[in-house]
Formats: structure tokens, C-alpha cells, sequence
């Protein structure tokens, strides 16, 4: 069985600075694909960024980025210049293609600070 | 283009009744998936709809059912509620199977006392 594990349940970030999200998965599978979606306070979860487990280039979209360690079951978020609107609750996700199943990790509160 | 769209956005049921969730996906998109999301479970995917047919199916007991209509709207159903079932029941509509480029409704509030 597959399995998405986020250890950090919150974290917090100064406005413009750099933060990391983890995010660690397990699976039998090679090939697949992972997802970061970020769900804000009382808004619907949209998707931040996705990584099909084939590529070895990290994915890259504006100021958020991963790092994707296939070896090592890592799939983790980086938010650069992070803003007020990057508070939100962040989750992590894999998709098997084989089985066609969805798992999520149990989410990372953000936090912002101003 | 207008969003995925979920009714009712809240409920309150009473143990043992049943209740019907409504959700209509972006237009043109014929795969809607159905995700249960708590506090202590954190979000489980329940099953997926593609073409009026259920694709996949999470492992949730069969008090939990779907269906699809023609028009890609979906249903999902809960008979014989649980105090457990208690929850903020989100769909998501994508274009084709699977779950690849998923957008998701703002969800329905289900509260049973």
C-alpha cells in the first residue's frame, strides 16, 4: 500500500523569506506521479505543482519549486518570497498509475507572518 | 469558465438518516473523484466517476455510494449516517480518468448529531 507521510503539521514563515515543506512517500511503484495542492483558509484546494516520478528535473512553477528525490521517497516544496497569501494548508499527494488510486498526506499548516 | 460546484454547502443530519450530495463539474470534464476530508483522517479518497461509470473505489464501506449522470454531474450518497461520517465531503472534476490535472468544488459540510 502506498503511503504519503508529512512530518511537519505547522510551520511558520517571515513574508518574503524561504520555507520548506516535507513531504516522504512509500512505494513498490516506479512510476507514478506527486503533488503539492494548497487548500486556504475557507477556499477551495487548488493544485501548487506536480512531478511525474519519470522526470529527474524538479518541477518549477513561479515561486514554488521541488525537490524530488526518487531514491530517497522525497518529494519536497520549496516557496520562495513567500506572501501573506501563501497561508494556507499544504498537502501532499500521490498517484499510482497502475492502481488509480489517490493518497494524501495529513496536510502542513503555513503560516505567513507579516 | 465556471468552477466545480458542490450543494448543499452545509448539512446537518441525525444518525441513521441518509443524505444525497450534489456535485457538478467545470464544463467539459467528465471525471468527478469524491474525497472525505477530517480532522483526524485528513482526506481519503472515496471513488471516482468517469463516463456515468465508477472507475475506482477507495476503501470506504458500501454505506457510501455514487453515481454519474449523462451530463457528468455526480451524486454521492451516505444511507445510514455515522456520527463519523461527519465531515467536509469535497468532489473534483477532470478532464479525463484519473485524477491528473484534478480541479477541486469548495466542498459540503456534513455535520450528523
Amino acid at each position: 500500500a502506498q503511503t504519503v507521510t508529512q512530518s511537519q503539521p505547522e510551520m511558520s514563515v517571515q513574508e518574503a523569506e524561504t520555507v520548506t515543506l516535507s513531504c516522504t512517500y512509500d512505494t513498490s511503484e516506479s512510476n507514478y506521479y506527486l503533488f503539492w495542492y494548497k487548500q486556504p483558509p475557507s477556499r477551495q484546494m487548488i493544485l501548487v505543482i506536480r512531478q511525474e516520478a519519470y522526470k529527474q528535473q524538479n518541477a518549477t512553477e513561479n515561486r514554488f519549486s521541488v525537490n524530488f528525490q526518487k531514491a530517497a521517497k522525497s518529494f519536497s516544496l520549496k516557496i520562495s518570497d513567500s506572501q501573506l497569501g501563501d497561508t494556507a494548508m499544504y498537502f501532499c499527494a500521490f498517484m499510482t498509475l497502475t492502481g488509480n488510486q489517490f493518497y494524501f498526506g495529513t496536510g502542513t499548516s503555513l503560516t505567513v507572518i507579516p | 469558465k465556471a468552477g466545480v460546484t458542490q450543494t448543499p454547502r452545509y448539512l446537518i443530519k441525525t444518525r441513521g438518516q441518509q443524505v444525497t450530495l450534489s456535485c457538478s463539474p467545470i464544463s467539459g470534464h467528465r471525471s468527478v473523484s469524491w474525497y472525505q476530508q477530517t480532522p483526524g483522517q485528513g482526506l481519503q479518497f472515496l471513488f471516482e466517476y468517469f463516463s456515468e461509470t465508477q472507475r475506482n473505489k477507495g476503501n470506504f464501506p458500501g454505506r457510501f455510494s455514487g453515481r454519474q449522470f449523462s451530463n457528468s454531474r455526480s451524486e454521492m450518497n451516505v444511507s445510514t449516517l455515522e456520527l463519523g461520517d461527519s465531515a467536509l465531503y469535497l468532489c473534483a472534476s477532470s478532464l479525463v480518468q484519473g485524477f491528473d490535472e484534478q480541479y477541486f468544488g469548495p466542498g459540503t459540510r456534513l455535520t450528523v448529531t
